[in-house]
């Protein structure tokens, strides 16, 4: 079982619509990331927050928006996506040098824009 | 910026026989690696980690040549069950400030093991 807990698992939205994806982890790591991946295509970075601080954007469109609340959450606000933002959004945690330790994965967040 | 290239296969492999496919990567000061397992529609997961002195667990052996920049992932008496994409993985960072860094991934290397 993962151990870091992606809400919801499944959501389909329409282009005007706002929502919001939730990530949760208890493992203590301190930096958590968000990750996009279509289909046949390995996941690229969003995000990456390390201390509750963004420290990584990587040239993400404004209608993505993240929160890290605290330690344990981070979340991701949505705003007037397109169709082609439809993917699977994956949530990961790990200590805060990933070169020395591996990162874990939330289930993702299987997104559709209609 | 770092790369990792992996062949994406798939290779599709007798069930029992053993597999073997590589990595190479672009950034010299890296010092460990990652391999993933990626079920379909799943999320992936940690299958190994790969440092300069190799690394072995059951069927599984990765190693780290660090002259020639790949790594390899050899799986012997492979099972239906080992049928996913494997995802290359390194983890050092190329961003300047300190702080977590994005893991790099490989394009993924799809297996499929046949009965």
């Amino acid at each position: 079982d993962t151990e870091v807990t992606q809400t919801p698992k499944h959501l389909v939205m329409g282009m005007t619509n706002k929502k919001s994806l939730k990530c949760e982890q208890h493992m203590g790591h301190r930096a958590m990331y968000w990750y996009k991946q279509k289909a046949k295509k390995p996941p690229e970075l969003m995000f990456v927050y390390s201390y509750e601080k963004l420290s990584i954007n990587e040239s993400v469109p404004s209608r993505f928006s993240p929160e890290c609340p605290n330690s344990s959450l981070l979340n991701l606000h949505l705003h007037a996506l397109q169709p082609e933002d439809s993917a699977l959004y994956l949530c990961a945690s790990s200590q805060e040098a990933p070169d020395r330790s591996s990162a874990f994965f939330g289930q993702g967040t299987r997104l559709t824009v209609v | 910026r770092k790369e990792v290239e992996q062949d994406p296969g798939p290779f599709n492999v007798p069930e029992g026989a053993t597999v073997a496919f590589n990595c190479t990567y672009s950034n010299s000061a890296s010092q460990s690696f990652f391999w993933y397992r990626q079920d379909c529609r799943k999320e992936p997961k940690l299958l190994m980690s790969v440092y300069s002195s190799g690394n072995e667990d059951g069927r599984f052996t990765a190693q780290l040549n660090r002259a020639s920049q790949y790594i390899s992932l050899l799986i012997r008496d492979s099972k239906l069950s080992d049928s996913a994409t494997y995802l290359c993985v390194d983890p050092a960072g190329d961003y300047s400030g300190g702080g977590a860094d994005g893991l790099t991934f490989g394009k993924g290397t799809h297996l499929i093991i046949q009965p």
